[in-house]
């Protein structure tokens, strides 16, 4: 069965610092891998998803990851945080029978 | 487009009680799905649908029932309300039922059940 692990419930950080989401999967087979972010009291927005070929995938508002099959991972980053970026963020996974799995969500703190 | 909508945005229940869940979408999107978002447990699937008339379970079925008659609807079904139904709700939907397809949610219906 597929999981999704995101380490870390809570990640804070500067404004203008790295961000830096962990998501790892496990799968035999290398998944679909998708980020979400969730804005209070809002639905979910997809920020990336990779399918197939590149591995280094970018995202709206300057997020990018990265899908590492010998590390089974698929980090989030963006260079410089802004306030805006304040939200919770998801990392799925989907298999062969389109059911996506959910990690447990990182919130993420922006300080000015 | 409206993309998906979700009717109610809140619900207020007493145990037993019955319910459904809106969702729709005018999109012509063929697959369509529910999850729940618990406090600490990321979004669960409930049930999904990859076009009308079939729907299949997800990975937390029970107490809930879907049906689809329609492309555009896809309603989810409490028959008998219990507190751990306490929950947020969203419905997604996309073109077909393959992952290169985005997902779209919707905004979600926060349910509590006393």
């Amino acid at each position: 069965a597929q999981s999704v692990t995101q380490l870390g419930s809570h990640v804070s950080v500067s404004e203008g610092a790295l961000v830096l989401l962990r998501c790892n999967y496990s799968s035999s087979v290398p998944p679909y891998l998708f980020w979400y972010v969730q804005y209070p009291n809002q639905g979910l927005q997809l920020l990336l998803k990779y399918t197939t070929g590149a591995t280094l995938v970018k995202g709206i508002n300057g997020f990018e990851a990265e899908f590492k099959k010998s590390e089974t991972s698929f980090h989030l980053t963006k260079p410089s945080a802004h306030m805006s970026d304040a939200a919770e963020y998801f990392c799925a996974a989907g298999g062969s029978n389109y059911k996506l799995t959910f990690g447990k969500g990182t919130l993420l703190t922006v300080n000015p | 487009n409206a993309g998906v909508t979700q009717t109610p945005k809140f619900q207020v229940l007493k145990t037993g009680q019955s319910m459904t869940l809106q969702c729709a979408q005018d999109m012509n999107h063929e697959y369509m799905s529910w999850y729940r978002q618990d406090p600490g447990m990321g979004l669960r699937l409930i049930h999904y649908s990859v076009g009308a008339g079939i729907t299949d379970q997800g990975e937390v079925p029970n107490g809930y029932n879907v049906s689809r008659s329609t492309t555009e609807d896809f309603p989810l079904r409490l028959l008998s309300a219990a507190p751990s139904q306490t929950s947020v709700y969203f419905c997604a939907s996309s073109y077909s039922a393959g992952f290169e397809e985005t997902q779209y949610f919707g905004p979600g219906t926060r349910l509590l059940v006393l």
